[in-house]
């Protein structure tokens, strides 16, 4: 069965750093593109950005460029989302996603759908 | 570019659910949609529009013109209760990736 499988629940203190990881099974890893949305609690789902396993080529959204890292390991068939310095406000639901193209071909870009999420990963930051 | 949806619809068992997504001239773009049950992961329920991935029942269906993208489900379940989200990716901008605001649909 084709999976992404995320990382645990995270809890930290504002500063802190943080990484969360997203890990393929059953596809060809690099084929596809992944993207992270955060969805806050109660809230809609905000694209943070995108990456190509490939070549590990990233676009980022401009309201978290800067304030996270988004990184692949293909030997570990492995996504991941970084925090240098986490914030009160990055408290919500982190979820991974693959890129599928139109007719389910391996999507390689940024008007792709997602077919494939990651359970997602709750994050809380808090003092 | 701005998507608007309606932030809620409520239909009865059996009837005809139509949810939309607005943006101008959203006909250029290819729209997704996604439903989320409460605590789970958003699903593809169509996607380019108007395609449906395998293991989506045909009570789904979507099409795109003007200035409005549409979901409709025939034949509304219970199960059928969620949000509904949609997607489109807008090339002249920086937010290139955008969601709707979502739709929370009841049924009654």
């Amino acid at each position: 069965e084709v999976r992404l499988v995320q990382s645990g629940a995270e809890v930290k203190k504002p500063g802190e750093s943080l990484r969360i990881s997203c890990t393929a099974s059953e596809y060809s890893f690099s084929t596809y593109w992944i993207t992270w949305v955060r969805q806050m609690s109660g809230k809609g789902l905000e694209w943070m950005g995108t990456i190509d396993p490939k070549d590990s080529y990233t676009s980022y959204s401009p309201s978290f460029q800067g304030h996270v890292s988004i990184s692949v390991d293909k030997s570990l068939n492995t996504a991941s989302l970084q925090w240098g310095s986490l914030q009160a406000s990055d408290t919500a639901v982190y979820f991974c996603a693959r890129h599928v193209a139109f007719g389910g071909a391996p999507g390689r870009s940024g008007e792709n759908a997602f077919d494939i999420w990651g359970q997602g990963t709750v994050v809380t930051v808090s003092s | 570019y701005v998507v608007t949806q309606p932030p809620s619809v409520s239909v009865a068992p059996g009837e005809t659910a139509i949810l939309t997504c607005g943006g101008k001239n959203i006909r250029s773009k290819s729209v997704h949609w996604y439903q989320q049950k409460a605590g789970q992961a958003p699903v593809l329920v169509i996607f380019y529009d108007s395609d449906r991935p395998s293991g989506i029942p045909d009570r789904f269906s979507g099409s795109n013109s003007g200035d409005t993208a549409t979901l409709t489900i025939s034949r509304v379940e219970t199960g059928d209760e969620a949000d509904y989200f949609c997607h489109l990716w807008d090339s002249s901008t920086d937010h290139s990736i955008l969601f709707g605001g979502g739709t929370k649909l009841t049924v009654l």
